[in-house]
């Protein structure tokens, strides 16, 4: 069934270093793909987003690439700082109507 | 902060009993999704809802079931709750505009079933 995995699970950086997240897809059919935030107890805000048609896409600080070939999108966060510690999500959407979420990855910013 | 709102935002039931969670979309959005979030886990999509129709639906069996009103607001209703029931609860709206569509979700509903 369609799938995406998500790496790492944890990631500590010190402040002002990047940090990477990367996502692997199943659905060959995907073409959206967004990433969110979610702070503790809050909802998940989307920060980036990509379509198929588009390999990188930048915003300020973050960035997004896709390679579809691979099925792979990753997310960079550089100059990274306190404020960005929270927990991470890629999620894939394709031709269907849902969006298949990763599992999550805790980015924590060292002072 | 996005215009998709949820209530209750906490909810405290028993095994065995029914609930009913609301959500009020983004003005403009005629499509609503509701997922599940467990502790420590991704949202897991239950179900969708365009233009007052079921339009897909995940993994869930059918004591989760819904509903979306002509103004686009949604509730998801839950039977039979069981202890694994217990999650935040988050509703998404979007908007399809050609083949764009982003997706906002609510603040969420934590269920705990004792």
């Amino acid at each position: 069934g369609e799938n995406v995995e998500q790496h790492p699970s944890t990631l500590s950086v010190q402040e002002g270093d990047s940090a990477v997240i990367k996502c692997t897809y199943s659905d060959s059919a995907s073409n959206y793909f967004p990433w969110y935030k979610q702070e503790l107890g809050k909802r998940p805000q989307l920060i980036i987003d990509i379509r198929s048609n588009v390999g990188e896409k930048k915003d300020q600080r973050i960035a997004v690439t896709l390679n579809k070939t691979a099925k792979h999108f990753s997310l960079h966060i550089t100059e990274t700082q306190p404020e960005d510690s929270a927990v991470y999500f890629c999620a894939a959407k394709g031709g269907t109507y849902k969006y298949i979420f990763g599992t999550g990855t805790r980015l924590k910013v060292l002072a | 902060e996005t215009g998709v709102t949820q209530s209750p935002t906490h909810l405290i039931k028993t095994r065995g009993q029914q609930v009913t969670l609301r959500c009020s979309s983004q003005s403009g959005h005629n499509t609503v999704s509701w997922y599940q979030q467990a502790l420590g886990q991704g949202p897991q999509f239950i179900f969708q809802y365009y233009r007052e129709e079921e339009n897909g639906r995940g993994n869930f069996p059918p004591r989760f079931s819904g509903l979306q009103f002509p103004n686009y607001s949604s509730e998801l209703n839950v039977n039979a709750l069981e202890l694994d029931d217990s999650a935040l609860y988050l509703c998404a709206s979007s908007s399809t505009t050609g083949s764009q569509e982003t997706q906002y979700f609510g603040p969420g509903t934590r269920l705990l079933v004792l």
